[in-house]
C-alpha cells in the first residue's frame, strides 16, 4: 500500500525567506507525485505534478519540488515566500497505473509573518 | 465557473438521519472521485468512477455509504444512519482517463462539510 509523510505540520516563516517542505513516499513501483495547495477558505490546487523526465519540475507561483527516487522523497520548495503562500500544502502520490487515486499526506501548514 | 461542482456546502443533521451529497464534474472528464478529510489529516480515497461505472470502494466506504454516477456526468454520495464519526468534508474530484493524450491531474471542488449533531 501506498503511503505519504509530511514531517513538517506546522512551519512559520517571515517573508522572503526560504521554503522546503518534505515529502517522503511509500510504493514499490512507478509513480506520480503531486503537491497541492489549499488556501484559506478554498478549494484544492495543483501547484506542480511530477510524471516522468527532469526530476526538477517548476509549477506555479515560484515553487518548484525535486524527485529524488532513491529517497523517495519530493520535497517543496521556494526561494522567497510572501504573505499571500500562507496556506496547507498537501504531497498526494498515486501509481502509475490503475486508477490513480491520490494518497495524500497529512499536510503541512505554512503562516508567513510579513 | 466550469471547476468542479459540490452541492451542498454545509450539512448539519442530527445522527442517524440519512443524508445525500452531489457533485458535478468537469464536464469533459470521464472519471470522477470521492474523497473524505477529518480535522488534521489530508483526503482520504473513498470511491472512483469511470464514466457510469464505480471501479473501486476503498474499506472506509461500509455499507452505509452508497454512490452513483446514473448517467456518467454527476454524482450522488449518500450516507445512511449517520453516525457521529462521519463528521468530515466530502471532496469531489474529476480527471481525464489516463492515456486519453491529456497529462491531467485531478481537479477537486470546493466540498460538503458534514456536522453530525
Amino acid at each position: 500500500a501506498q503511503s505519504v509523510s509530511q514531517h513538517n505540520h506546522h512551519v512559520i516563516l517571515s517573508e522572503a525567506a526560504s521554503l522546503e517542505l518534505g515529502c517522503n513516499y511509500s510504493y514499490g513501483g512507478t509513480v506520480n507525485l503531486f503537491w497541492y495547495v489549499q488556501y484559506p477558505g478554498q478549494h484544492l490546487q495543483l501547484l506542480l505534478k511530477y510524471f516522468s523526465g527532469d526530476p526538477l519540475v517548476k509549477g506555479i507561483k515560484g515553487f518548484e519540488a525535486e524527485f529524488i527516487k532513491s529517497k523517495f522523497s519530493f520535497n517543496l520548495r521556494k526561494p522567497s515566500v510572501q504573505w499571500s503562500d500562507t496556506a496547507e500544502y498537501f504531497c498526494a502520490v498515486h501509481s502509475n497505473f490503475g486508477n490513480e487515486k491520490l494518497t495524500f499526506g497529512t499536510g503541512t501548514r505554512l503562516t508567513i509573518i510579513p | 465557473d466550469t471547476g468542479v461542482s459540490q452541492d451542498p456546502r454545509h450539512k448539519i443533521t442530527k445522527r442517524g438521519q440519512n443524508v445525500t451529497f452531489r457533485c458535478d464534474p468537469i464536464s469533459e472528464h470521464n472519471r470522477l472521485y470521492w474523497y473524505r478529510q477529518t480535522l488534521g489529516q489530508g483526503p482520504e480515497f473513498l470511491t472512483y468512477f469511470q464514466n457510469e461505472a464505480q471501479l473501486e470502494k476503498s474499506r472506509l466506504l461500509s455499507d452505509r455509504f452508497s454512490a452513483e454516477r446514473p448517467k456518467g456526468s454527476f454524482s450522488t454520495l449518500e450516507i445512511q444512519r449517520t453516525e457521529q464519526g462521519d463528521s468530515a468534508m466530502y471532496l469531489c474530484a474529476s480527471s481525464f482517463k489516463p492515456g486519453q493524450g491529456f497529462d491531467q491531474p485531478q481537479h477537486f471542488g470546493d466540498g460538503t462539510r458534514l456536522s453530525i449533531l
